[in-house]
């Protein structure tokens, strides 16, 4: 029973690279979310889709794109990263959007270093 | 702009000690307050959470207080142990609201 799982655990990007970080969970959730985490700053939610089909923006969603590939897999793009953009990645799955009754599950994480 | 302040950044306490972490906010449409923790190279988890009906919320060595009219809540450890060092935080959302808002998190090292 993995739970959240995340691909890759790091990476490091030059400036102007892209990458897609990947997001699976086999909890049947319908709900997944994408955040980054920050020293000070807690965590930010960037995306996040409420169920199969849709996306929505969150806090900080620019220089971001994301995919709801199916129920499972949800999937973060970075076009063109930059140094700003250098953090610890969280993807998160719950049963329906995030409430008293569905709190969220979250991966292990993804570091990026974007140089 | 955090909609949620948590204070203080970290904290050093003794084996057996009681551990305790304060939030604010501000919106007073927050009505779910849960606290996350976590552990070195892992996501966070849930440990506990709090709705406004209730001012005490207890489960094992785990306790949150609430204070509707004060708009804080804090998260206390009892007889804290080197297991529960680890990265806490406290967050609020609104019931038609389900974006979490996070504070910034507080380090607590517990010495044996």
């Amino acid at each position: 029973n993995a739970g959240v799982t995340q691909t890759p655990k790091f990476q490091v990007l030059k400036t102007g690279q892209s990458m897609t970080l990947q997001c699976a969970q086999d909890m049947n959730h319908n709900s997944m979310y994408w955040y980054r985490q920050d020293p000070g700053m807690g965590l930010r939610l960037i995306y996040y889709s409420a169920s199969e089909g849709t996306t929505d923006k969150g806090e900080v969603p620019n220089g971001y794109n994301v995919s709801r590939l199916n129920k499972r897999e949800f999937s973060l793009r970075l076009e063109s990263a930059a140094p700003s953009q250098t953090s610890v990645y969280f993807c998160a799955s719950s049963v329906t959007l995030q409430g008293p009754n569905s709190p969220l599950h979250f991966g292990n994480g993804t570091r990026l270093t974007v140089t | 702009q955090q909609q949620v302040k948590q204070s203080p950044q970290s904290l050093i306490v003794q084996k057996g000690g009681i551990s305790i972490i304060n939030c604010a906010y501000e919106n007073t449409a927050f009505d779910y307050f849960p606290w996350y923790q976590q552990f070195p190279g892992k996501g966070p988890a849930l440990l506990i959470a709090i709705r406004p009906d209730v001012s005490e919320k207890k489960e094992g060595r785990f306790t949150i207080s609430f204070n509707k009219s004060a708009k804080q809540f804090s998260l206390h450890i009892m007889d804290s142990q080197p297991g529960d060092s680890a990265t806490y935080f406290c967050a609020a959302s609104g019931s038609n609201d389900y974006k979490l808002s996070f504070g910034a998190g507080t380090t607590v090292t517990v010495r044996a």
